[in-house]
């Protein structure tokens, strides 16, 4: 069974679409996350959820919108996508809050923009 | 302000040792480092918490200098599947663990 699963793995579009990534994780952890790595593969934090609650969001265009049904889904859905948006986007989980935890993340989700 | 890897790539004959190190200017909580092969996820190796607590891998070591805002990871006698792109994590008491650049490690037969 894969710990933290996301979907698509792959997805292109064309600008200014709107999509969605989906994020689950079956480890009962209360933490998620959503990390952005560039083609240089910066690791950048995004958002932050804790049993459903936002905790950080990073400066992060208004497009994007995170969204957490229950404390094992995080989806990420990005509106008017532009041509810097083209990453690879992981989903991740932590069983503690804060900065102590291990995380646990999924395969990623390689996002380009045409 | 994200931490800063040195160096950034390295390439080592089966089992020589190789130290990556990580700073910042910040004040930190715990050091992560992760490892990343090509084409998939960052996978756990280890945390190194403020005061001296280490939770993480049986065959690499690493180091946290709180004073200096430093940690170095040690890998001794390198393996093929060692492999990969090495990322330090710093995290703060924001509950945010920013990565540094990574550094590409190879590791040649």
């Amino acid at each position: 069974d894969t710990a933290v699963s996301q979907t698509p793995k792959y997805l292109v579009t064309q600008m200014g679409n709107d999509k969605s990534i989906k994020c689950e994780q079956n480890l009962g952890h209360d933490t998620m996350y959503w990390y952005k790595q560039d083609s240089k593969k910066f690791l950048k934090i995004m958002f932050s959820y804790n049993n459903k609650e936002l905790i950080i969001n990073e400066t992060v265009p208004n497009r994007f919108s995170p969204k957490s049904p229950d404390k094992a889904h995080l989806n990420l859905h990005i509106n008017s996508l532009e041509l810097g948006d083209s990453a690879v986007y992981f989903c991740a989980s932590s069983l503690e809050q804060g900065p102590t935890g291990e995380l646990f993340f999924g395969e990623g989700s390689r996002l380009t923009v045409l | 302000q994200q931490p800063v890897q040195s160096p950034q790539a390295v390439i080592l004959r089966e089992g020589e040792d190789a130290v990556i190190n990580c700073s910042s200017s910040k004040a930190l909580y715990s050091v992560h480092w992760y490892r990343q092969k090509h084409g998939e996820a960052p996978v756990f190796l280890m945390i190194l918490l403020k005061g001296g607590e280490q939770k993480g891998h049986e065959k690499i070591s690493a180091s946290f200098n709180e004073k200096k805002q430093q940690s170095s990871l040690y890998l001794t006698a390198s393996q093929l599947s060692y492999s990969g792109t090495y990322f330090c994590g710093y995290g703060n008491a924001g509950n945010m663990l920013t990565f540094g650049g990574g550094t590409r490690l190879m590791v040649k037969p």
